[in-house]
């Protein structure tokens, strides 16, 4: 089975500096794709980026960039020249395609940003 | 933007009765999801819905839960007989069938569910 795994409960970042936040996942696919959503406080979860499994390149987002390291089976957010705005909880998440056509998300326990002026 | 909104905001209840919990998803969106988190632990699948029927769901997703979508907008969770364990946020997400955003689930702000 498929796990997600965020060790990084809590973090916090002083504005305008750089800040990584770390996944690391398991799962027997090659292909997949892995996410990065934000929530911040009593907003729903937003997706802040995304990368497919059989690109090598990693994605990026204007501030937001990832390190996916697929052999490792890491997948990292890293956030530049981080804003007031960014404090939220951050999740990780796995999405496999089932057979039905559902796409399911496997997602990590969060990592709670705060970002300190 | 469009988005997905959930209602209510925060449902307390006793245990053993039925609540329902009510998502409407993007508008033109086909996939619908219930997921839900415990505090303090992960976000966890409960149930995927398309063409009016579940496509797939976990083992939490055990006869006390239903889903339903009752009419052309709205898409609801019902637990029958709610237990202490079921104190969890709930989430709703949808996903378009079609376009480089189809695998892409969007999220409401969540459903708080107190149960006492």
């Amino acid at each position: 089975a498929q796990t997600v795994t965020q060790s990084q409960p809590e973090m916090s970042v002083q504005e305008a500096e750089t800040v990584t936040l770390s996944c690391t996942y398991d799962t027997s696919e090659n292909n997949y794709y892995l996410f990065w959503y934000k929530q911040p406080p009593s907003r729903q979860m937003i997706l802040v980026i995304r990368q497919e499994a059989y690109k090598q390149q990693n994605a990026t987002e204007n501030r937001f960039s990832v390190n996916f390291q697929k052999a490792a089976k890491s997948f990292s957010l890293k956030i530049s020249d981080s804003q007031l705005g960014d404090t939220a909880m951050y999740f990780c998440a796995f999405m496999k395609l089932y057979t039905s056509g559902t796409y399911k998300y496997i997602f990590g326990t969060g990592t709670r940003l705060k970002v300190l002026a | 933007e469009p988005e997905v909104t959930q209602t209510p905001s925060h449902q307390v209840t006793q245990m053993g009765q039925e609540v329902i919990l009510r998502c409407v998803p993007i508008s033109n969106h086909l996939y619908f999801y219930w997921y839900r988190q415990i505090l303090g632990q992960k976000v966890e699948f409960l149930v995927s819905f398309y063409n009016n029927e579940i496509s797939e769901k976990s083992e939490i997703f055990d006869d006390q839960f239903s889903v339903e979508r009752p009419d052309g907008s709205n898409f609801t969770l019902k637990i029958r007989s709610t237990k202490l364990e079921d104190s969890a946020m709930y989430f709703c997400a949808s996903r378009s069938p079609l376009g480089a955003s189809k695998n892409i689930q969007y999220f409401g702000a969540g459903t708080r569910l107190s149960v006492l």
